[in-house]
Parts: C-alpha cells; structure tokens; sequence
C-alpha cells in the first residue's frame, strides 16, 4: 500500500502563494492523488485531484512529476480563510484502497 | 439538500457497550464510506459501500460492524465499545467508486470509558 507523507504544519501570509508537498513513494500505477482541505469540527472537504502532469481548478493547482512519487498543493494568494488542515489522498485506481496522509495544518497570518 | 448527515453528533459510552452511528445522504450517491480520525493520523478506512447490499473492509475494520440499509443509509454499529475506539467518526458517499470526489458528513464525536 502507499504510504503518504507530508509536513505536519506550515505558516504563510496572506497574499502569498503557498505549497504544500506530498510524499507517496509506493504509489499504484493507477492511483490518484486527491487533496482535501478540513476546517475545525468539520469533514474534509474536496480541492483538487490529478492523475499526472498539472491539474489547475478556480481555487488552486496540483503538480505531480513525471515518476508520480509526490505531489505538490500550490494555493495563490492565499488569505486567512484558507487556515485549515490540508490531507492528501493517494488510492482509488483499482479498488478502493484509500491512503491518507496525517495532514497538513497551514496557518496563514496577517 | 442537506448533502450528508450523521447522527449523533456527539456520543459518550462504557467500555463494553454497543452503540450505531447513523449516516445517510440525499444526492442518490452509490459509493458509501465510514472512516475514523485520530489525532495526528488523518483518516482510516473503516468500510466501504459500493452499492446497496454490498460492503468492504477498510484498513481498520476490527470491532466494527456496518449495514447498508438502502442507497441512502449506511450505519456503522460497535458491539461491544473499547477505549481504543474513541475517535471522531465520519461518513462519506460519492456518486462513483474511488477515487470520485467524496463528500463528508459533520462527524460524530465518540468518547468511551
């Protein structure tokens, strides 16, 4: 199975662009990569998924190198409303193995 | 269109009681979920739906056992709780199996004695 693995937090400010990388050495042929985005006392809530190459929607871009063994979140200018725990997802190609990483808490200031 | 509800929100149980979490969706998804998040280690598969009737176990299915009723209920029942147990439960559905876009309950917030 793909173990996937990213920082545990990261401070930005506002205006800024902000990435967040992930690691999944053992990445499936046919796995996705999917990032979600949690706020307190809430479930994840869906951001951008990809399979290879860049992935670009309204709200950010998914970057994934030619090998696939990470993955790179970039969310522009960013503001205090995106302080939340950031997941990244790698499975769901052949069955429905989902492997989640241990989050992402991005902490955006003034 | 309420997306997807858990009940109950919050839940406090004896070491050896049984309790069922309750999830239901109203967008006619056909994928169904139940994870667990634990502080520090995101989210773990507990069991998967693909379809009324039919039923898969995640990374973490020991001591949980799950039924889908009809399309829209997907319950998840412990038996006989453990402290291990104490999480924060979700339910998710998605219109197709992985790795369509999964939509999330609120979560139940789980503490057991």
């Amino acid at each position: 199975l793909a173990k996937t693995t990213q920082p545990i937090s990261m401070d930005s400010y506002e205006g800024q662009e902000v990435n967040i990388t992930c690691s999944h050495n053992n990445i499936a042929t046919n796995d996705y990569i999917t990032w979600y985005q949690q706020f307190p006392s809430q479930g994840p809530r869906f951001i951008i998924q990809g399979y290879k190459t860049k992935v670009t929607n309204e709200v950010a871009s998914l970057f994934i190198p030619a090998d696939r063994k990470s993955s790179t979140l970039s969310l522009p200018r960013v503001s205090l409303s995106d302080t939340a725990v950031y997941y990244c997802l790698v499975g769901g190609g052949s069955n429905y193995q989902l492997i989640w990483g241990a989050g992402t808490k991005l902490i955006i200031k003034p | 269109n309420a997306g997807v509800t858990q009940t109950p929100k919050f839940q406090v149980l004896k070491t050896g009681q049984s309790m069922t979490l309750q999830c239901a969706q109203d967008m006619n998804h056909n994928s169904m979920y139940w994870y667990r998040q634990d502080p520090g280690m995101g989210l773990r598969l507990i069991y998967y739906s693909a379809s009324e009737g039919t039923t898969d176990k995640g990374e973490v299915p020991n001591g949980y056992n799950v039924s889908r009723l009809n399309k829209r209920e997907f319950s998840l029942r412990l038996e006989s709780a453990a402290p291990s147990q104490t999480s924060v439960y979700f339910c998710a559905s998605s219109q197709k199996a992985p790795p369509d876009t999964q939509y999330f309950g609120p979560g139940t917030r789980l503490t057991v004695l």
